[in-house]
């Protein structure tokens, strides 16, 4: 079945440093892959995303990347600050489906 | 406008009391996701309502667990006799329609002594 695997678990950065997530997905018809950041105690917010037929995406200091011969896309964070501190969660949706395939999340930190 | 709103945001329960957990979604919005979230992990997909269609009921985890969704507006999660591992954070979320951007309400975090 489909299945998303996000790494790493956990991601301590300094800040002004750059940070980097990975998901890979399962399902090669899967053509939407969102990013969501979760703040404690709040719900899942979108923050980007990209649709298969783009490679990449920018805004501000986030970018998406989509690598879709290798099923893998990737979240990029430059300059971080203390407040992109939290739980990151990339996902999936399977064309011409409604399921999201969620990832199990990234916990970052930025240090100051 | 208004985003997904979520009540109530939090809801202590005894083992074996049913609760009712309420979405109200984005106006406008014909899809309706239900998901948990318990501590520290990711999202299980519970059920998902579109429109008029008969709802995609396959992620609720035992007979216990029941959700409907009035007028294709609100909706409504209920847990009957509720038990200790169903403690945690019940989110909500909503699209304009299949393969379209997905927003969450703030969750009601259900805690079951």
């Amino acid at each position: 079945g489909e299945n998303v695997e996000q790494h790493p678990s956990t991601l301590s950065v300094q800040e002004g440093d750059s940070a980097v997530i990975k998901c890979t997905y399962s399902d090669s018809a899967s053509n939407y892959f969102p990013w969501y950041k979760q703040e404690l105690g709040k719900g899942p917010q979108l923050i980007i995303d990209i649709r298969s037929n783009v490679g990449e995406k920018k805004d501000q200091r986030i970018a998406v990347t989509l690598n879709k011969t290798a099923k893998h896309f990737s979240l990029h964070i430059t300059e971080t600050q203390p407040e992109d501190s939290a739980v990151y969660f990339c996902a999936a949706l399977y064309s011409g489906t409604y399921k999201y395939i969620f990832g199990t999340g990234t916990r970052l930190k930025v240090l100051a | 406008g208004a985003g997904v709103s979520q009540s109530p945001s939090n809801k202590v329960t005894e083992k074996g009391k049913d609760v009712e957990l309420r979405c109200d979604p984005i106006s406008g919005h014909t899809a309706l996701y239900w998901y948990r979230q318990s501590l520290g992990q990711g999202l299980e997909f519970l059920i998902y309502f579109q429109g008029n269609s008969a709802p995609d009921k396959s992620g609720l985890p035992s007979d216990r667990f029941s959700a409907e969704r009035t007028g294709g507006s609100v909706s409504t999660l209920t847990i009957q006799r509720t038990q200790q591992e169903d403690s945690a954070v019940y989110l909500c979320a909503s699209s304009k329609g299949s393969n379209e951007k997905l927003f969450f309400g703030s969750g009601t975090q259900l805690s079951v002594l």
